[in-house]
């Protein structure tokens, strides 16, 4: 089993449609979550951290689950621009800050 | 966060070759971080760079084939020693955020390419 899944995607959504992108994580002794966000050629950028409260960015809203070991984001009112692949990252933290990528669901939104 | 800058941007190289990649971050960090994504692929950490001490390395990653130097707090090298095609791959360091321990913010990357 990895240890970080991701909806297999591509999703391909019209402008301002919302979109649910769904990740597990195998180590629940894991402490942090990220979403990243990354572009064709391009480098990961950091999205948001997710926190065990949940937490929104504008159009952005992450919601973490420890029991079921899910974590999720949610676009509404897609953009053009939001075009790129996700990837759901997870660390054990204590310190060691280890990133475990999943593999990235690739989201394209047409006009 | 960070500035971080990568050299070269890529970089088409012969089989047994090495090449140095060079990692620079605009302020002092205390951890810096190596990862390599294959084609498709998603990351794969390679090793943590500690400054003053030798690197940590993950599993299935060596010091002879991926050695690593961290002589200050804004700076790294990684090498990828005598080269295959099957190192054809991004390499991208990263660096820690100061304020908040366990985000990691990453440079533009070096593509790699072995002939």
């Amino acid at each position: 089993r990895k240890e970080v899944e991701q909806d297999p995607g591509p999703f391909n959504v019209p402008e301002g449609a919302t979109v649910a992108f769904n990740c597990t994580y195998s180590n629940s002794a894991s402490q942090s979550f990220f979403w990243y966000r990354q572009d064709c050629r391009k480098e990961p950028k950091l999205l948001m951290s997710v926190y065990s409260s949940g937490n929104e960015d504008g159009r952005f809203t992450a919601q973490l689950n420890r029991a079921s070991q899910y974590i999720s984001l949610l676009i509404r009112d897609s953009k053009l621009s939001d075009s790129a692949t996700y990837l759901c990252v997870v660390s054990l933290g204590s310190g060691y800050n280890k990133l475990i990528f999943g593999a990235g669901t690739r989201l394209a939104v047409h006009p | 966060s960070a500035v971080i800058s990568q050299k070269p941007s890529r970089d088409i190289c012969q089989r047994g070759t090495s090449l140095t990649i060079q990692c620079q971050v605009d302020s002092q960090v205390t951890m810096m971080f190596w990862y390599r994504q294959q084609p498709g692929q998603s990351l794969t950490l390679i090793a943590t760079a500690n400054q003053g001490s030798e690197a940590t390395y993950e599993s299935g990653f060596v010091i002879d084939k991926f050695p690593i130097s961290r002589p200050n707090l804004t700076f790294s090298t990684l090498t990828v020693s005598n080269m295959s095609p099957e190192d054809s791959s991004i390499y991208l360091c990263s660096v820690g955020s100061s304020s908040k321990f366990y985000e990691q913010y990453f440079g533009p990357g070096t593509r790699l390419t072995v002939t």
